[in-house]
């Protein structure tokens, strides 16, 4: 297993536009995140599974946001009408549930919204 | 508010010096783990420390974990330029789900 992957790896799109991400976590891993991180800052969390259920969602998740993962697998998260507020760098974790709960993290996808 | 403190923000040192990062919170923590980012990367995890009191070296760095469990410290002994990056703490607070994590230090260590 090479780890989590993360598609696209860099976005560039027009303000209004929808955009949308794909992680494929560590194969084993029930649990996974969905982080926005902008310069100079530790990341945000967003959203979390597990499994196929999607256990918590932050503020910050607003209603163009939206997060799935269908079958418990890969996950996508989609923009809806971006605004240049959105341009960031989004990661994406995940991790085995359990007494460890050390989460791995993907490559992200650097987003700019212009 | 930040539910996890980290100092400095920013620390720039010549190789061959000591520094120390701090992780703070008025939280318990089941666990903390340590990350380094590189620009334009994800977050590495260097270590994770589970007990009150824990400490754990990982060659020049050495991680220890609050007594009870609301801090933690990273040190690092001799820098060398390829420690140069972003520390991050983060961790689970108790009754919580997410991974938290702190606003990091940007660590520059100049040859």
């Amino acid at each position: 297993d090479t780890g989590v992957s993360q598609d696209p790896r860099h976005k560039i799109t027009k303000r209004g536009q929808n955009v949308t991400f794909r992680c494929d976590p560590i194969s084993e891993h029930n649990r996974l995140y969905w982080y926005r991180q902008t310069l100079g800052q530790g990341p945000e969390f967003l959203t979390y599974f597990q499994n196929e259920a999607q256990l918590e969602k932050s503020r910050l998740l607003s209603d163009r946001f939206s997060a799935e993962r269908p079958k418990g697998s890969f996950s996508t998260l989609e923009i809806q009408r971006t605004e240049q507020g959105d341009s960031a760098m989004y990661l994406c974790a995940s991790s085995l549930e359990g007494l460890r709960p050390e989460a791995f993290f993907g490559q992200g996808t650097r987003l700019t919204v212009v | 508010t930040q539910l996890l403190e980290q100092s400095p923000q920013f620390l720039s040192i010549q190789e061959g010096e000591n520094l120390t990062v701090y992780c703070n919170s008025s939280s318990v923590f089941s666990s903390l783990q340590w990350y380094r980012q590189e620009p334009g990367e994800g977050p590495v995890l260097l270590v994770t420390v589970v007990t009150g009191g824990e400490v754990k070296k990982l060659k020049r760095l050495t991680f220890q974990f609050g007594d009870a469990r609301k801090d933690s410290s990273l040190h690092i002994t001799a820098a060398q330029p390829g420690d140069t990056g972003l520390y991050l703490c983060a961790g689970v607070a108790t009754g919580r789900r997410a991974l938290t994590f702190g606003s990091g230090t940007r660590l520059q260590v100049q040859p």
